[in-house]
């Protein structure tokens, strides 16, 4: 069946430091892949996604590409924020027996420190 | 536009007892799932309706139930409840069927079995 496997967390990092949050999948065909974050308290928000092979999805200076070759979606952003911390959800939709239901990873946990 | 409302926003209550959880997707969404999110298990898919018809239901014994309303509301119901179902469950809708659209989440409901 379909998964998602995303680098456990949590994960800590000073404000304007480099991340990376690896995801890689596995799927038959060609699904969607989808970041999303979640707030303290809230549910979750789309952060970006990408449709297909070597799609660049980006949104608020985080970005990942859909790496086939690699069956990866890594999620990177060049200079974190305070207000980045938050729980990072990777996902993948497949249409499999007329369903589109999403994937979902176990979430990895950043936390910004100042 | 108003995003996807669940009410209630938390609510207790005790072994045994029955609850009718109600999701308000965006206007002109047509595609609505729930996911129980809880700390060990993470994001678990329930059920998708898509006008009117359940497309697709997640491993959940049959005591958890939802339908679609023809105004695209969906509500979800669990009977008998046990204390491993507290959780978060969220609601989200979607334009449409097509692989490549994102879900838009609601805030949840955050149910505690006492």
């Amino acid at each position: 069946g379909n998964s998602v496997t995303q680098m456990e967390g949590p994960v800590t990092l000073s404000e304007e430091a480099f991340l990376t949050i690896n995801c890689t999948y596995t799927a038959t065909g060609y699904p969607s892949l989808f970041w999303y974050v979640q707030y303290p308290g809230e549910g979750l928000q789309l952060l970006l996604k990408a449709t297909k092979a070597d799609d660049k999805g980006s949104n608020k200076g985080f970005e990942a590409t859909y790496r086939k070759e690699t069956t990866s979606f890594h999620l990177e952003k060049g200079s974190v924020q305070v207000s980045d911390s938050a729980v990072y959800f990777c996902a993948l939709r497949y249409s499999g027996a007329g369903s589109y239901q999403l994937t979902f990873g176990k979430g990895t946990k950043l936390s910004v420190i100042p | 536009k108003a995003g996807v409302t669940q009410t209630p926003r938390y609510l207790i209550k005790t072994r045994g007892q029955q609850v009718t959880l109600s999701c308000s997707p965006i206007s002109g969404h047509r595609s609505v799932s729930w996911y129980q999110q809880t700390p060990g298990q993470g994001l678990q898919f329930l059920f998708e309706y898509f006008s009117e018809t359940q497309r697709n239901k997640g491993n959940f014994p049959g005591r958890f139930s939802g339908r679609q309303f023809s105004n695209s509301r969906s509500e979800m119901n669990v009977s008998t409840l046990e204390l491993g179902d507290s959780a978060l469950y969220l609601c989200a809708s979607s334009l449409g069927t097509e692989m490549g659209y994102g879900y838009t989440f609601g805030s949840g409901t955050r149910l505690t079995v006492v």
